[in-house]
Parts: C-alpha cells; structure tokens; sequence
C-alpha cells in the first residue's frame, strides 16, 4: 500500500486555468505538506497543515489554496495558472511530537506544465 | 536565522570507495538533522536523523551521518559507494525552539558513483 499518494502524476495545462493536485496519507499522521520543486531542484516548502492550523510560507502567491477535507487529505488548489508554476509538487506527511520531530514521508510527485 | 548549506553541487566518487556528502546548518536551539535521497522522477526518500544521542547515526542503505556540534555538521557517509548510490541527496534541520512544523532544506548534491 501506497503510504503518501499524490493524482495526477502528470498535469499539462494552459496559462489561466485553474487545477487541483490531490494527496492522501494512509499512515495516520496528523501534518502534511505541499512542497515545490523547481528545475534546479530546489525544495521549496509552501504550506503545512496540522491538526486544522495552517502555516503558510509567505513567498507562496495566493492563487495557491490548500484544502484539507480531513487528516488525511491535503489537496492544493492553484488558480490562474501561470508559466512561472511549472514545477514538481510534492506532497509530504509526518506525526509532529512535542519533544522530537519524526521524518516526512513524501508522495511520488505531481509534475506540473503550464504552457 | 535558520539555514542549512550542502557546499558542494556535485561530488563524484569511483565505485567501492569511501564518499561524504557535506551539510552544516546554524539554528537557534538544538538542531533536529535529516539526510533524505531523491533518485530520478521519484521523491525523497528518508535515510537518517539526528534528534539527540550518539553522534553517530546509521541509516538506510548502508549509509551512516556524523553530528558535530562544534562545527555544526552533519556529514553524510558511506564506506564503499555503489553506483545504485548516484542520486540527490538533501540535509535538512529543523530548529527545536521554532514552533512551526517545516523543515529548512539545503540546496541539494548530486553524487556520482562512477563504475
């Protein structure tokens, strides 16, 4: 069984519209991520989500949404897309505790063309 | 601030040799460490983490990291690399006195197992 799963693994779109990219954790954790990948490969982290408090990484545009129907959805919703978007989006779960941080286990990754 | 810097882009190793794949951070607080491996059109995967203890950490796939607190490192290592070993690695830190749930990402190396 897939821990962390992310539909579709590929998304080609035109500048403009608008596309979700959905994620589910089949591991109980109680936070998720949405990271960026750009093509040098950079990680960049744009939201986290834990227990209905969201951190947002104030360089994300706010034509990204997150929406998280329950603990162990995290779908991330992008409005007018734009050429810049272009990138891999990964999705990432883990089980934050207080005296100690647990790794991330990440989806497969959504690779995302707007032309 | 926060930061984690990976010094070196690529680092090419002949087969069977020893390799390191360099990190240091600078936090605040304790440093929470994490060494993950990306291969090609796949995400990241966990290899190992430092959260308190011995400084000597084994991970996954014969891999094995060094804290150093005095030179905040955190040096990815492997006695005799493979050529199933050329992959992306990332070194990530997460401050224990920061109260969100993100991690701070290096930059990335590529390794090359040559045969």
């Amino acid at each position: 069984d897939t821990a962390v799963s992310q539909t579709p693994k590929y998304l080609v779109t035109q500048m403009g519209n608008d596309k979700s990219i959905k994620c589910e954790q089949n591991l109980g954790h109680d936070t998720m991520y949405w990271y960026k990948q750009d093509s040098k490969k950079f990680l960049k982290i744009m939201f986290s989500y834990n227990n209905k408090e969201l951190i947002i990484n104030e360089t994300v545009p706010n034509r990204f949404s997150p929406k998280s129907p329950d603990k162990a959805h995290l779908n991330l919703h992008i409005n007018s897309l734009e050429l810049g978007d272009s990138a891999v989006y990964f999705c990432a779960s883990s089980q934050v505790l207080a005296e100690t941080y647990n790794e991330q286990f990440f989806g497969p990754g959504t690779r995302l063309t707007v032309l | 601030a926060q930061s984690v810097a990976q010094p070196e882009d690529q680092v090419n190793v002949a087969e069977g040799n020893p390799l390191t794949v360099k990190c240091t951070y600078s936090v605040s607080g304790n440093p929470y460490l994490f060494w993950y491996v990306q291969y090609p059109n796949r995400g990241l995967q966990f290899l190992l983490k430092y959260i308190t203890g011995d400084n000597l950490v084994k991970g996954s796939y014969g891999f094995e990291a060094e804290f150093n607190k005095s030179q905040t490192s955190f040096h990815l290592k492997k006695p005799s690399a493979l050529v199933s070993d050329s992959a992306l690695y990332f070194c990530a830190v997460r401050d224990s006195v920061d109260s969100n749930y993100q991690l701070i990402w290096g930059a990335g190396t590529k390794l090359i197992i040559k045969p």
